[in-house]
């Protein structure tokens, strides 16, 4: 069965970098792609970007511009992601979800989007 | 931003009863390739969103057939019949035609 494995909860300081993985398990990790989700408590789910999978085009929201980062390693099939000055804004629970991708005929695959989802990284900035 | 505004906010039901909840789009979500991609999400407390339906009205597998999912454009509902206990949770519509992916702000689904 599918399974998005996400590393350990986090405590940073203001301005520190936090980086967040998710091993991908039960299905061909290069077809499909990764994004990237979070929530504060209390609120509801925020996207943050997606990453293609077999080529890295990444799409980023606007707000995490210049600030976050999403890679991934095939040998491995873990994703990667990576956030920068954070601030107590950024405190949430972070998942790794399945996502859609686009196939050699740049035609978009999204039945399977949103299907699967990490079990979420808490991440916590407080001074 | 596609901005996607659900209602009601707070759903009490009783046992065994029907509900409703409705969300609605600021602009279509029919894609380039004609499909819809309108998903709905059930998340239990301290768990993970889980996907009940996608493309507005397909049930994920193991989805009970309490659930079901229409509408089009910009308009859609969730319908969930002979509610039971272990529906209690939030309930979220998220669109994925455009990027940004946006979320409904929820719907939390409670026991009367």
């Amino acid at each position: 069965q599918v399974q998005l494995v996400q590393s350990g909860d986090e405590v940073k300081k203001p301005g520190a970098s936090v980086s967040v993985s998710c091993k991908a398990s039960g299905y061909t990790f290069t077809s499909h792609g990764i994004a990237w989700v979070r929530q504060a408590r209390g609120q509801g789910p925020e996207w943050m970007g997606w990453i293609s999978v077999n080529n890295g085009r990444t799409e980023y929201g606007k707000k995490f511009q210049g600030r976050v980062s999403m890679t991934t390693d095939t040998s491995t099939a873990t994703a990667y992601m990576e956030l920068r000055s954070l601030t107590s804004d950024d405190t949430a629970v972070y998942y790794c979800v399945r996502d859609g991708y686009y196939d050699s005929r740049k035609k978009w695959r999204g039945s399977d989007a949103f299907d699967s989802w990490g079990q979420g990284t808490v991440v916590t900035v407080s001074s | 931003d596609l901005v996607m505004t659900q209602s009601p906010l707070s759903l009490p039901v009783t046992l065994g009863q029907s509900a409703s909840i409705s969300c609605r789009s600021s602009h279509s979500l029919v894609y380039d390739d004609g499909i819809t991609y309108l998903n709905w999400f059930q998340q239990r407390p301290g768990q993970s969103p889980r996907r009940l339906i996608y493309q507005v009205s397909n049930r994920d597998s193991g989805v009970p057939d309490r659930f079901s999912g229409g509408g089009s454009v910009t308009d859609f509902t969730l319908r969930i019949s002979r509610v039971e206990a272990e529906d209690v949770g939030v309930y979220f519509c998220m669109q994925g035609t455009r990027w940004p992916n946006t979320f409904g702000q929820g719907t939390k689904l409670e026991i009367k």
